[in-house]
């Protein structure tokens, strides 16, 4: 079955970089682009940006450019997303969600991340 | 990239129906056929319940319809049951490659 492993807990400083890490299985990795959405505690869902496997070409929302940068290595099957600059804002879950359906068909469990000085 | 405006909550007794909303603007919601909802419980992941508007993926209860309007698209959820009370997001394609989803709305089952 489809399914989409996130990476584990993350606790970061404020101003550091941290890394994320989505990997996929159970279809064909480079059919689907994947988006990351994020959700700070009792918030919305927050779009974040998206991939194309095939190329690796992006679009970040307007709130997170400079500081985004999503990638994948077809070797593995994996997406990674960085953020950096962090402050405490971005204390949140991230999620990583295949594209399908025109929507997003399949979502990880989650990352959460804690900015924290 | 603002986001859809959705009602912060909604209600309604086990076996009514409740209807949210979903509002945004022609470069957006009323721009594509390409709204989806997502239902989300507390600690979860989010869930596809429809997508293209008005369309279900396999295993969605067809007590769950969507529609859309101009600028506006609703999710509907008729004979609600327990099961159903969480949280909906709307989300929309917005061009340009991008999405944007909704403030999203709680469903109580009263």
């Amino acid at each position: 079955q489809v399914q989409l492993v996130q990476s584990g807990a993350e606790v970061k400083k404020p101003g550091a970089s941290v890394t994320l890490s989505c990997k996929a299985s159970g279809y064909t990795f480079d059919s689907e682009y994947m988006h990351w959405v994020r959700q700070a505690p009792g918030q919305g869902l927050e779009w974040m940006g998206i991939i194309n496997p095939v190329g690796g070409s992006t679009t970040y929302a307007l709130a997170f450019q400079g500081r985004l940068t999503m990638t994948r290595d077809t070797s593995t099957n994996t997406f990674y997303v960085e953020l950096s600059s962090l402050r405490s804002e971005d204390t949140a879950v991230y999620y990583c969600a295949r594209r399908g359906f025109s929507g997003m068909d399949v979502w990880g469990r989650g990352t959460t991340v804690t900015v924290s000085s | 990239q603002s986001a859809l405006t959705q009602p912060p909550s909604a209600s309604g007794s086990p076996g009514q129906s409740v209807t949210i909303s979903c509002t945004g603007t022609s470069s957006d919601v009323g721009g594509y056929n390409s709204v989806s909802w997502y239902q989300q419980y507390p600690g979860k992941a989010p869930k596809l319940m429809i997508y293209e508007v008005n369309k279900r993926p396999s295993g969605v209860p067809d007590r769950f319809f969507g529609s859309k309007s101009g600028n506006t698209a609703s999710l509907t959820v008729s004979g609600l049951q327990a099961e159903d009370e969480a949280d909906y997001y709307c989300c929309t394609y917005a061009g340009g490659n991008s999405w944007v989803f909704g403030g999203g709305t709680k469903v109580t089952v009263l």
